[in-house]
This record gives structure tokens, C-alpha cells and sequence, in this order.
């Protein structure tokens, strides 16, 4: 079984750029779901992706946006970069099954972005 | 508006002594509740949930919750630690039912000195 994984694991870019990280879920799993990280703060949930539509979203500026793709890999665009940006970008897949919505998270490893 | 309260920061504890890391959320439903640990350099990890019935619930590595609905808590205990449970952990909750978002404590970290 193929766990989350994301890519880059490390990125740097200066304010007012534009970033892509990228998530393959694992096997079977069918919903994504992005989150931001700061140093010293619990994961913030930005947004879930399922069956390719935006499920859900947190309090996070439109300047955040995702997709996901047929075979539920996913990604997180992130435009007009800014200072406050910088964190680790976690994401997590699950399987949701029609009718229940009670599976747990799957997570990977996550993208380490520093905004300079 | 959900939330998650997790009131120690920074516990340091000696091998063999007990813990208990407590977890306080806020929200005006039926909750599905979870323990992730994050080791050092590692992912985030599903310890335990809590779904429905036996508000007792046990996780891995000799861990355990309890749900208590009057008190919107869910205490992570262990009776007796080890080194190796050096890490962060973390508490969420997520409405149960459809699409809800998953909402996390600021964490804990836990060191265990041998």
C-alpha cells in the first residue's frame, strides 16, 4: 500500500511569486485534503478536495486554490506570495465511502515553503 | 465554530511515569474526535479515534482515550512511557456526518527522559 506523498519537500520562493505543491493520495483514497502548518501551531485546515470538487474550506484568502485529478492526486496553488505564507503545507487523504464520513486522515510528510 | 484546546505545551516526564495530556474541544454537534503523534522528522500518525459507544477507546502503543461528553474533553493516557514516545501530539475533531473539516490543538510536546 502507497501512502500520501508530496513533492517538493522543501521550496523557496520571494513574496508576490506563485507555488504548486503536489500531492498523490494513497491507494483507494479518494478525498484530499490541504493543510498549513506554521512553526509551533497545529495543522490549519485550508481546503478538501473530492471527486475533483472543492468539499469544503477553511479561512483561507481566495489567493489559495486547488484541484484534484481523476486518479486523486491533488494540488495546492498558492498565488501573490507573502511573508506569512511560510509554514509546512501538509496534505491528507482519505476514503470517503457514501453515507459515513468517518475515516480517519491519512497524512504525508509534508512541503517546506519559505517565503523570503 | 469548532475549536480544540490543548493545555500543556511542553510536558517532560521520566521512563515508566504516567501521562496524561489533556484535550478540551468546542462544538455544538456530534463530534468525531483523534490523537495524531508526529515523531521527529516523521509524518503525522493516527494514534486513536473516536467515533461512537465504548468512550474508552485504545490506540497503539499502549495508548488510550476517553471521550467525556459533559466535559468536551478527551484525555490521551498512558500508563507507563517510554523513551521512544518522545514526540509531538496532537488532538482534532471533526463533526461528524457529511463533509466536515478536521480541526487540530496547537499540540504538545512530549519528552521523555531515559
Amino acid at each position: 500500500e502507497t501512502g500520501v506523498t508530496q513533492s517538493p519537500t522543501h521550496l523557496i520562493k520571494t513574496r508576490g511569486q506563485q507555488v504548486t505543491l503536489r500531492c498523490s493520495s494513497q491507494s483507494g483514497h479518494n478525498t484530499v485534503s490541504w493543510y498549513q502548518q506554521a512553526l509551533g501551531q497545529g495543522p490549519q485546515f485550508i481546503f478538501q478536495y473530492y471527486r475533483e470538487e472543492e468539499n469544503g474550506r477553511g479561512n483561507f484568502p481566495p489567493r489559495f486554490s486547488g484541484l484534484q485529478f481523476p486518479n486523486y492526486s491533488s494540488e495546492l496553488n498558492v498565488n501573490a506570495l507573502e511573508l506569512d505564507d511560510s509554514a509546512l503545507y501538509l496534505c491528507a487523504s482519505s476514503n470517503r465511502v457514501r453515507g459515513s464520513s468517518n475515516q480517519p486522515q491519512h497524512f504525508g510528510d509534508g512541503t517546506r515553503l519559505s517565503i523570503l | 465554530a469548532q475549536s480544540v484546546s490543548q493545555h500543556n505545551h511542553h510536558v517532560i516526564l521520566s521512563e515508566a511515569a504516567s501521562l496524561e495530556l489533556g484535550c478540551n474541544y468546542s462544538y455544538g454537534g456530534t463530534v468525531n474526535l483523534f490523537w495524531y503523534v508526529q515523531y521527529p522528522g516523521q509524518h503525522l500518525q493516527l494514534l486513536l479515534k473516536y467515533f461512537s459507544g465504548d468512550p474508552l477507546v485504545k490506540g497503539i502503543k499502549g495508548f488510550e482515550a476517553e471521550f467525556i461528553k459533559s466535559k468536551f474533553s478527551f484525555n490521551l493516557r498512558k500508563p507507563s512511557v517510554q523513551w521512544s514516545d518522545t514526540a509531538e501530539y496532537f488532538c482534532a475533531v471533526k463533526g461528524s456526518g457529511g463533509y466536515q473539516k478536521v480541526t487540530f490543538g496547537t499540540g504538545t510536546k512530549l519528552q521523555v527522559i531515559p
